[in-house]
């Protein structure tokens, strides 16, 4: 069956611009995490969503990081003004959710951002 | 400061050899798991702890969680060039939900 998958897999942009970042969860999964991960390093955590909740944003680092998602499919990263310290790898997951139990997260690829 | 601090950082060994990364925190965690990632791809899991004292092994892997539930280990026995990787630990803390909080990585180089 079909993974996460994320898009673009690379992207490279000049520092002030605008980026958006997409992520297909695998069907069926009612939770999706994104990551960012610099290099050669750990995930940082950004954003959780999880069903119809309000999402968890408390991993964002600015106000120019923002982050939807259409029910429980596709979810967008976005990323204001771009900043030299913004490239790195955005990491997206999904996971199945209930209440009072855990279930394994699948990782996408990454986009590889590069910020100029 | 990162909750998991994981050591060492780099390990660059020849292959056959055997080698040990930590993971520790000072804070109690419901389930911690390992992960392995290669360049270009994202982690993937390789076990979940939940029990303090808890062993499992996989293969030639060994994973072992502290009894107060605050440290792992993750143990390879005659390593092979195909362990090669970023390993990374995982921990989900007490009323976090789904939430990971990931430690900083191990890059692992085993030498043919």
């Amino acid at each position: 069956g079909a993974g996460v998958s994320q898009s673009p897999s690379n992207k490279v942009t000049e520092k002030g611009k605008d980026v958006e970042l997409r992520c297909d969860p695998i069907s069926g999964h009612t939770a999706l995490y994104w990551y960012r991960q610099r290099l050669g390093q750990g995930l940082e955590f950004l954003i959780y969503f999880q069903g119809n909740s309000a999402p968890d944003k408390s991993g964002l680092p600015s106000d120019r990081f923002s982050a939807e998602r259409t029910g429980e499919s596709v979810s967008t990263l976005t990323i204001q003004r771009t900043q030299q310290e913004d490239s790195a790898v955005y990491l997206c997951a999904s996971s199945l959710s209930w209440s009072g139990r855990y279930y394994e997260q699948y990782f996408g690829p990454g986009t590889r951002l590069t910020v100029t | 400061t990162q909750l998991l601090e994981q050591s060492p950082q780099f390990l660059s060994i020849q292959e056959g050899e055997n080698l040990t990364v930590y993971c520790n925190s000072s804070s109690v965690f419901s389930s911690l798991q390992w992960y392995r990632q290669e360049p270009g791809e994202g982690p993937v899991l390789l076990v979940t702890v939940v029990t303090g004292g808890e062993v499992k092994k996989l293969k030639r892997l060994t994973f072992q969680f502290g009894d107060a539930r605050k440290d792992s280990s993750l143990h390879i026995t005659a390593a092979q060039p195909g362990d090669t990787g970023l390993y990374l630990c995982a921990g989900r803390l007490n009323n976090a939900g789904n939430m990971l909080t990931f430690g900083g990585g191990t890059r692992l180089m085993v030498k043919p």
